[in-house]
């Protein structure tokens, strides 16, 4: 069955960095792309951006751009998201998606938590 | 990028009941590209209509989408306790997605 295992929760202090992981399993890695979406506490649900498992072709949100990036590793069916330069209205449970052909996102992960705090 | 605004932002009905959610695209949208999700509570979103009518696997008939352009909905015929949740609608464009704010079903 389809799974996706995302690492645990962070907490990190502002200006640093955070890698959140999402390994993939039950299908065919390179087939699908994957979303990042992420939550704020009590709010709705925020599109980060995009990263094709096939060739590491990504998109990502205008807000976020230049804090993040997204990578695969093939060899392990991982997909990572790092956001840079860390501030409080960053902390937020962070989701790892499967992109279907129509675009929706079909498989989620179970989310981290990540807690940006002096 | 397009603004999709879900009203309304909750609703309060009963077990039994019909629920009607709106979404609406602040520019046409695609009707193959536009998904409803259900959340509850500490959960990750669950994928229920994709190509703004087709149910995803698993999915019970009582939830239906409908709609073009720039108007959706999304209907659940006759409300289970376990329905009860956050719907958000979602669309994708341009290599680029976009939620909805969330429509609260809850209890009456």
């Amino acid at each position: 069955q389809v799974q996706l295992v995302q690492s645990g929760a962070e907490v990190k202090k502002p200006g640093a960095s955070v890698k959140v992981s999402c390994k993939a399993s039950g299908y065919t890695f390179t087939s699908y792309g994957i979303s990042w979406v992420r939550q704020a506490p009590g709010q709705g649900l925020e599109w980060m951006g995009w990263i094709s498992a096939y060739n590491g072709n990504t998109n990502y949100a205008q807000k976020l751009q230049g804090r993040v990036t997204m990578t695969t590793d093939t060899s392990t069916s991982t997909a990572y998201m790092e956001l840079r330069s860390l501030r409080s209205d960053d902390t937020a449970v962070y989701y790892c998606a499967r992109v279907l052909g129509y675009g929706c996102h079909d498989y989620w992960g179970q989310g981290t938590l990540v807690t940006v705090s002096s | 990028e397009i603004v999709l605004t879900q009203s309304p932002g909750t609703l309060s009905l009963s077990p039994g009941e019909r629920a009607t959610l709106s979404c609406r695209a602040s520019q046409s949208v695609s009707s193959s590209y536009l998904a409803w999700y259900q959340q509850k509570p500490g959960q990750a979103p669950r994928l229920l209509i994709y190509g703004a009518s087709s149910r995803a696997t698993g999915i019970p008939d009582r939830f239906s989408g409908s709609g073009s352009g720039t108007d959706f909905t999304l209907t659940i015929s006759r409300l289970e306790p376990e329905d009860f949740a956050v719907y958000y609608c979602q669309q994708y464009g341009s290599s680029s997605w976009t939620f909805g704010q969330g429509t609260k079903v809850e209890i009456k």
